[in-house]
């Protein structure tokens, strides 16, 4: 079947600006998180939802990013007033029930330039 | 605070060498811990979990709990074994805290 898919592939944009990242998970995966990978680091988590609600959202750096799953599936990750310090990958992973051994299944990425 | 530390950036063997990627971690519960690897071009994939005690394409990991360790090992490393290797550990709800990562790279 399908695998995560994550919109778009690629995404630049000027310092300031506004933007948002759409992540489509596995079909029936009621987890979903969101991680950021910079330069030479691993993933960084930034939330995690369990269904419709934000089980965890520790991991946001800042009030500029904020994320939704308004129906229990896909998800979007939105960033204001972006930074240049902002620029990443930003990873999407879904898992089947959240359990702590589950496996998170990894999207493609979003490479996020802030010029 | 939860940590995972590795401590080689890159790891670079010849095929048929054994392989040991480091990987040590700092937690103050009960520790659940994985390997994920990213092939080339390719997205990030589980290998394999502690709890499973399993061996995925001749690799395993031991849990130490006494060095605080979970290194990865293969006896002979082949070439298609070329990837980024990153040790995470579970920080509750299943949310992972992740290394920096090491590359290997197996040359024939």
């Amino acid at each position: 079947g399908a695998g995560v898919s994550q919109t778009p592939s690629n995404k630049v944009t000027e310092k300031g600006k506004y933007v948002e990242l759409r992540c489509d998970p596995i079909s029936g995966h009621t987890a979903l998180y969101w991680y950021r990978q910079s330069l030479g680091q691993g993933p960084e988590f930034l939330i995690y939802f369990q269904g419709t609600g934000a089980a965890d959202d520790s991991g946001l750096p800042n009030d500029r990013f904020f994320a939704v799953r308004p129906e229990g599936s896909v998800s979007t990750l939105k960033i204001q007033r972006t930074e240049r310090g902002d620029s990443a990958v930003y990873l999407c992973a879904s898992s089947l029930n959240g359990g702590v051994t589950d496996t998170q299944y990894f999207g493609p990425g979003t490479r996020l330039t802030v010029l | 605070a939860q940590r995972v530390t590795q401590p080689e950036k890159l790891l670079s063997v010849f095929k048929g060498a054994p392989v040991e990627l480091k990987c040590n971690y700092s937690y103050s519960g009960s520790p659940e811990l994985f390997w994920y690897v990213q092939y080339s071009r390719q997205r990030l994939q589980l290998l394999l979990r502690h709890i499973s005690r399993e061996s995925i394409k001749g690799f395993t990991a031991d849990l130490n709990k006494g060095e605080t360790s979970f290194h990865l090992k293969k006896p002979f490393a082949q070439e298609e074994d070329s990837a980024m290797y990153y040790c995470a550990l579970s920080r509750g709800y299943s949310t992972l805290t992740f290394g920096k990562g090491t590359m290997l790279l197996v040359s024939p």
